[in-house]
């Protein structure tokens, strides 16, 4: 399978705790972007890599996230202290050079 | 900044009915338009994009969206709907080739379902 890959698909934490996800975007997408959903929601805008460089980030993204993409291959999205509002459907999303995203099935994490 | 709005969170239909979901946006650049497809616990999935040129865009699965300046619009429309269609729909714009970070903007979802 070729697309975009994020592991776990599923989280459960209590609250405190830290997480981390990891996303394999599409061999050669030299972008790449987190979202995060929440229910009833829109995807939301989180944060922007174009190679291994970070280069835009939400001001959803609070002083307890952190993403990184080392080598500019996979990335991985950390929350620290993890608060219930936290809770959402984290989404990876890749694309080339200037066309369509896509997407992967996302890591849904619950806060407990 | 650029804006989504999708009106009506849910739409039913019945099958073999005309779907109609609709998108309108707000953008300070010319914009580059998305309607994606979402299934239960699933990522997204793209139907159809407008970017340049026509302005009547055919996608996946029979659906197809026009992108009317004057009106602000992009409008998903399939003539016959499906069970299989059952979803929820997002409308995305973005600053695509503009320059920026390619972010996608979008609307809230509509939720439509297919009565047999």
């Amino acid at each position: 399978d070729t697309g975009v890959s994020q592991n776990p698909r599923h989280k459960i934490t209590k609250r405190g705790q830290n997480v981390t996800f990891r996303c394999d975007p599409i061999s050669e997408h030299n972008r790449l972007y987190w979202y995060r959903q929440t229910l009833g929601q829109g995807p939301e805008f989180l944060t922007y890599f174009q190679n291994e460089a970070q280069l835009e980030k939400s001001r959803l993204l609070s002083d307890r996230f952190s993403a990184e993409r080392p080598k500019g291959s996979f990335s991985t999205l950390e929350i620290q202290r993890t608060e219930q509002g936290d809770s959402a459907m984290y989404l990876c999303a890749s694309n080339p050079l200037s066309t369509e995203a896509f997407f992967g099935q996302g890591t849904r994490l619950t806060v407990v | 900044a650029q804006s989504v709005t999708q009106l009506g969170s849910h739409v039913s239909v019945s099958e073999g009915a005309l779907v109609l979901l609709r998108c309108n946006y707000s953008s300070s650049v010319p914009p580059y338009l998305f309607w994606y497809v979402q299934y239960p616990n699933q990522g997204l999935q793209l139907l159809l994009k407008y970017t340049t040129g026509a302005t009547l865009v055919k996608g996946i699965n029979g659906f197809e969206a026009e992108f009317k300046k004057s009106e602000t619009s992009f409008h998903l429309t399939k003539p016959s709907a499906h069970m299989s269609d059952a979803a929820e729909y997002f409308c995305a714009v973005s600053d695509l080739g503009q320059g920026g970070s390619e972010k996608l903007v979008f609307g809230k979802g509509t939720k439509l379902t297919v009565n047999p």
